[in-house]
């Protein structure tokens, strides 16, 4: 694809449901990684993936958070129990490897009420 | 711990020069990479230093000083669309890229 997709832009949800954030990373990238960002601050490392495993999921805040990336291509963030601090924009990103730019998406902003 | 430090926010002038400051410390180092992030935005990559010196790609260019934990990126001739965050972060030793606030440079006429 041109460049790293994610559905939806914007979530608004309320405490204590369930959400997925989904991310389209740039064709023949290997490596994943979500982030989210609060205003004025910068991204938070959340997760890495290098192909369909999470070689690095020392960033999930807790065990509400989890993501998954079955077939090395399409990741999915899902968030249980969402609560008012969860809310920030999730990013994703995708490189070539672990020591090349990463190239961003769009991110999806998450409002919870 | 790993930390990052850049001034949170600067001014310039528009056609003028700006130099963005940022000292780093990491556990290990891969080197270290520049975004750019205009508000609402996702961030950009602007360049990478793994090596010691000057990079310099059109009007931004990016020093590195490994022994000092010291970056900083030059933007010259300032555009007013040159106004955004700039973002240092450099990769540790596990190839993660740790980042800080980031500085907000604001263009003025």
């Amino acid at each position: 694809g041109a460049g790293v997709s994610q559905t939806p832009s914007n979530k608004v949800t309320e405490k204590g449901k369930y959400v997925e954030l989904r991310c389209d990373p740039i064709s023949g990238h290997t490596a994943l990684y979500w982030y989210r960002q609060s205003l004025g601050q910068g991204p938070e490392f959340l997760i890495y993936f290098q192909g369909t495993g999470a070689a690095d999921d020392s960033g999930l805040p807790n065990d509400r958070f989890f993501a998954v990336r079955p077939e090395g291509s399409v990741s999915t963030l899902k968030i249980q129990r969402t609560e008012r601090g969860d809310s920030a924009v999730y990013l994703c990103a995708s490189s070539p490897g672990p020591d090349n730019e990463q190239f961003f998406g769009p991110g999806t902003r998450l409002t919870v009420l | 711990g790993q930390n990052i430090d850049q001034p949170t926010e600067m001014t310039a002038t528009e056609g003028a020069i700006v130099q963005i400051n940022c000292t780093y410390q990491t556990s290990g180092f891969n080197g270290l990479f520049w975004y750019q992030q205009h508000a609402g935005e996702a961030p950009t990559f602007l360049s990478y230093n793994v090596l010691d010196g000057l990079e310099e790609k059109g009007r931004f260019s990016s020093f590195l000083s490994r022994s000092k934990g010291y970056s900083y990126l030059l933007l010259k001739e300032l555009q007013m669309k040159d106004s955004a965050s700039y973002l240092c972060a450099p990769l540790d030793s596990n190839y993660q890229l740790i980042w800080g606030a980031g500085t907000k440079l604001i263009i003025k006429p």
